[in-house]
């Protein structure tokens, strides 16, 4: 079942701006993660937050979590026009080996 | 860090035919894989776990006839369209669990288009 939704669908931005995106999933969970995806290919793994973590950094990426409202946010700073992909947050499914993934955040970073 | 090969990147082929993907883990070993499909535009849609050794556990509404899995050793999962129909066109891609058994390394993908 779909657990995690990302808000917004669609983001377009400046190079050089921030861009944050949000996932609110359902059920409980023992991490989150944030996958990006190039047109065509396959996903990379960003980030993975702990169900006992609140914010976690890694270099231009930083993640919040609030397991009280059951929601992530995936902060991009200053921004390339590399950055350009689709972002989607999974959860383990209530502690599951399986991923559920939500449906995603389209970037646009406009040089 | 983990690297998943999957192969072919693109097919094309006709209706009623067989198409294998293979994935592959090329420097972890891999005893859960994961076959996703994903459709333009929509986020990825677990199809099946395959498991080294036994048989795959299949998602509610997906058909384990029409989408064989076999992961008979610890570095290949392969998955096979029988009979593929128009239908079936999608992006199928493969992750594997990797070594600390939390992150999801992904192939590529596979553009399957059948005529």
């Amino acid at each position: 079942s779909q657990q995690g939704e990302e808000d917004p669908q669609a983001l377009s931005i400046q190079e050089g701006e921030n861009a944050t995106m949000n996932c609110s999933y359902k059920t409980s969970i023992n991490n989150l993660q944030w996958y990006r995806q190039n047109s065509g290919r396959g996903l990379v793994h960003l980030i993975l937050i702990r169900s006992n973590e609140r914010e976690k950094h890694s270099g231009r990426l930083r993640v919040t979590l609030d397991t009280s409202k059951k929601s992530s946010s995936l902060l991009i700073t200053a921004s390339r026009a590399a950055d350009t992909a689709s972002y989607f947050c999974a959860t383990d499914d209530g502690g599951s080996e399986k991923l559920v993934f939500g449906k995603g955040t389209k970037l646009t970073v406009n040089p | 860090g983990a690297v998943v090969s999957q192969h072919p990147s693109r097919v094309i082929c006709k209706s009623g035919t067989s198409v294998k993907i293979e994935c592959r883990s090329l420097d972890f070993q891999a005893t859960t894989m994961f076959w996703y499909r994903q459709f333009p535009k929509q986020s990825l849609m677990l199809m099946a776990t395959s498991n080294e050794g036994s048989k795959a556990t299949y998602e509610q509404g997906v058909e384990k006839d029409k989408f064989l899995i076999n992961h008979a050793s610890l570095t290949l999962s392969t998955l096979t369209v029988t009979s593929a129909h128009p239908e079936d066109s999608s992006f199928y891609i493969c992750s594997a669990l990797g070594p600390q058994n939390e992150k999801l390394f992904f192939g590529s993908g596979t553009q399957l288009s059948v005529l």
